[in-house]
């Protein structure tokens, strides 16, 4: 089975560069989370969306950052315009909704960010 | 609001040896609790899971944890630790807006 497929894996840009990090949840998963992990902050909930609507956005840092998920099996998070200081790893996982696998994340292999 | 806190930050361990890494949690209600393991490079893999019945959870690779609900605690624990275990371990708690704490960095010593 396919898991939680993240793009780029690798990016670096220049201040002030728009960055778009894109996401492929597991197929049937209802819920899709983007999580940051630096090592001052560790791991931080960004945003999530259950069935395609935003939930809880009140982990997005800045207006810079926003997040849409158009469809089941897709969604963006982007950066505009990137800092230094959100250079990162971003993580998107999702999530079965429902019975004993309720909560129970399925993370990408993350994009590391680096804005220079 | 739910949070989580792992006093350990990094903890070093023999190969062989046993292993308890710590967690405690604050949560409103019955929490759903989980433990997740980073390999460098790599994302979060699910270890194991509690969300209700039995305490006691078993999970992969030989590790379970035990829920103590009069203490706040979901302890991660494996008898003998294996050098492949080398890995930061996450412990989370809730549903929906998942919470994560620090991390322990597990070493392992030949």
């Amino acid at each position: 089975d396919a898991g939680v497929i993240q793009s780029p894996r690798h990016e670096v840009t220049e201040m002030g560069q728009e960055v778009t990090l894109r996401c492929k949840p597991i197929s049937g998963h209802n819920s899709l989370f983007w999580y940051r992990q630096t090592m001052m902050r560790g791991l931080e909930l960004l945003i999530y969306f259950n069935n395609n609507v935003p939930i809880d956005d009140s982990g997005m840092p800045e207006d810079r950052f926003s997040a849409k998920m158009p469809n089941a099996s897709f969604s963006t998070l982007k950066i505009q315009p990137s800092e230094p200081r959100d250079s990162a790893v971003y993580f998107c996982a999702s999530s079965p909704r429902g019975g004993r696998d309720t909560g129970e994340l399925f993370f990408g292999e993350g994009s590391r960010l680096t804005v220079l | 609001a739910q949070s989580v806190t792992q006093p350990d930050i990094h903890i070093t361990v023999s190969e062989g040896a046993s292993l308890e890494l710590r967690c405690n949690y604050s949560y409103g209600a019955t929490p759903y609790l989980f433990w997740y393991v980073q390999s460098p490079g790599q994302g979060l893999q699910l270890l194991l899971k509690y969300f209700s019945g039995d305490t006691l959870v078993q999970g992969i690779k030989g590790f379970e944890a035990e829920f103590k609900r009069s203490q706040s605690s979901f302890n991660l624990r494996k008898p003998s630790v294996h050098w492949s275990d080398a890995a930061e371990y996450f412990c989370a708690v809730g549903e929906g807006d998942m919470r994560f704490g620090a991390g322990t960095r597990l070493t392992v010593k030949p």
